[in-house]
């Protein structure tokens, strides 16, 4: 079965630096790609997603690149701010029957003031 | 639309006894999975349901079941309870496989 590995496990930034958290996943049949934000005590937000037939999506302050090849792919934050500290995971699924997420581990990233 | 709602929020149980949490989709999702996240497990999958069949199921013991209703809302039991059961259970919907998930509050189960 799929499995997602997740780097690093914390990760602290200066308040408008550039956060980056990578993903690894092993079944290549996996073709969609979210990544989540969890505020402490609230739920898993999407935040953004990636196909397999792309290599990156941005939005604002946030883009995803993929590797099919090797077979990884990696948020970006960039002028990070205090309110983007929270876990983040990402998460690989198969998509072709059935929804079967397999989530990473997940990151604590924490933006210093 | 209404989110992914979840009830109850939070339950205390004894080991033994057995529980069912409920999940209402975001209207119009057919699709919904079950996760139990733990401070040491992190995210793991249970089962997904679409249109009252399920399609996936993680790997958890026989003691965690699912099902799903002809309105798309789902419930999840779990019998005997166990310590190591304590959890957070999210639930989350999406319109079909492979596309966007959204989680509800999720059920903090505490067991005693």
């Amino acid at each position: 079965g799929e499995n997602v590995e997740q780097h690093p496990s914390t990760l602290s930034v200066q308040e408008g630096d550039s956060a980056v958290i990578k993903c690894t996943y092993s079944d290549s049949a996996s073709n969609y790609f979210p990544w989540y934000k969890q505020e402490l005590g609230k739920r898993p937000q999407l935040i953004i997603d990636i196909r397999s037939n792309v290599g990156e999506k941005k939005d604002q302050r946030i883009a995803v690149t993929l590797n099919k090849t090797a077979k990884h792919f990696s948020l970006h934050i960039t002028e990070t701010q205090p309110e983007d500290s929270a876990v983040y995971f990402c998460a690989a699924s198969e998509g072709n029957y059935g929804q079967n997420f397999v989530f990473g581990p997940g990151t604590r990233l924490s933006v210093l003031p | 639309k209404a989110g992914v709602t979840q009830t109850p929020r939070y339950l205390i149980k004894t080991r033994g006894q057995q529980v069912t949490l409920s999940c209402s989709p975001i209207s119009g999702h057919r699709s919904v999975s079950w996760y139990q996240q733990t401070p040491g497990q992190g995210l793991q999958f249970l089962f997904e349901y679409f249109s009252e069949t399920q399609r996936n199921k993680g790997n958890f013991p026989g003691r965690f079941s699912g099902r799903q209703f002809s309105n798309s809302r789902s419930e999840m039991n779990v019998s005997t309870l166990e310590l190591g059961d304590s959890a957070l259970y999210l639930c989350a919907s999406s319109l079909d496989v492979g596309i966007e998930q959204y989680f509800g509050p999720g059920t903090r189960l505490t067991v005693t």
